[in-house]
């Protein structure tokens, strides 16, 4: 498809059991970003990959968090030992970067995996 | 570093009122700007975008001028409808090689008839 791809759409987990979202961004974009979405809140920025350069991983919560971006293209958000503050829907988007170093341009957005740790 | 900064919701108006989401940045350079809109049970969605001072984004009756003087990018609609409801998110994009996006933390529009 031509849009970004999150599967899967719903998880639903035992606390302590480790989970693997998958992001398959729009082919050609060079950035892609996780961001978490809590119940009426807004974005919490996690990880974002920008072509071959390192990730910027800055806003990942702790270290039961990981993500990797293979061949520049899927990515998979890792998150060990789940606790139930966890419980969020995590959204994936990608972009294409500027010209000259100036940034990314429009962010497109997956439809998110709702993950529900009990 | 970069940040947003958009009105308190809940907004509540009634059926053809005038809508203004305020909305103020702060970063270094010429970032580009965006309203994101997050309508019930959906995702994210481009609403519309500015890249440079003084241009005017719009899409669907919204409007928004980037305003390098006052780091604003307000958005404004002249007569809401009840399927505008949604959270309306700001966000800018930095101007340097790697920056992140990064969003304000969203407005919640509620339209009655």
């Amino acid at each position: 498809g031509a849009g970004v791809s999150q599967s899967p759409s719903n998880k639903v987990t035992e606390k302590g059991k480790d989970v693997e979202l998958r992001c398959d961004p729009i082919s050609g974009h060079t950035a892609l970003y996780w961001y978490r979405q809590s119940l009426g809140q807004g974005l919490e920025f996690l990880i974002y990959f920008q072509g071959n350069s390192a990730p910027d991983k800055s806003g990942l919560p702790s270290d039961r968090f990981s993500a990797e971006r293979t061949g520049g293209s899927v990515s998979t958000l890792t998150i060990q030992r789940t606790q139930q503050e966890d419980s969020a829907v995590y959204l994936c988007a990608s972009s294409l970067s500027l010209a000259g170093g100036r940034g990314t341009d429009t962010q497109y957005f997956g439809p998110g995996t709702r993950l529900t740790v009990l | 570093g970069n940040s947003v900064t958009q009105m308190e919701g809940p907004v509540t108006l009634s059926e053809e009122a005038f809508l203004t989401i305020n909305c103020t940045y702060t970063a270094t350079g010429y970032p580009s700007l965006f309203w994101y809109v997050q309508y019930p049970g959906e995702g994210l969605q481009l609403l519309l975008k500015a890249t440079k001072a003084d241009d005017k984004g719009s899409n669907k009756g919204f409007e928004a001028t980037y305003r390098k003087e006052t780091t604003s990018f307000h958005l404004e609609k002249g007569s809401v409808q009840v399927s505008d409801s949604a959270v309306y998110f700001c966000a800018l994009s930095g101007d340097n090689y790697g920056q992140n996006f990064v969003f304000g933390p969203g407005t919640r529009l509620s339209v009655l008839p």
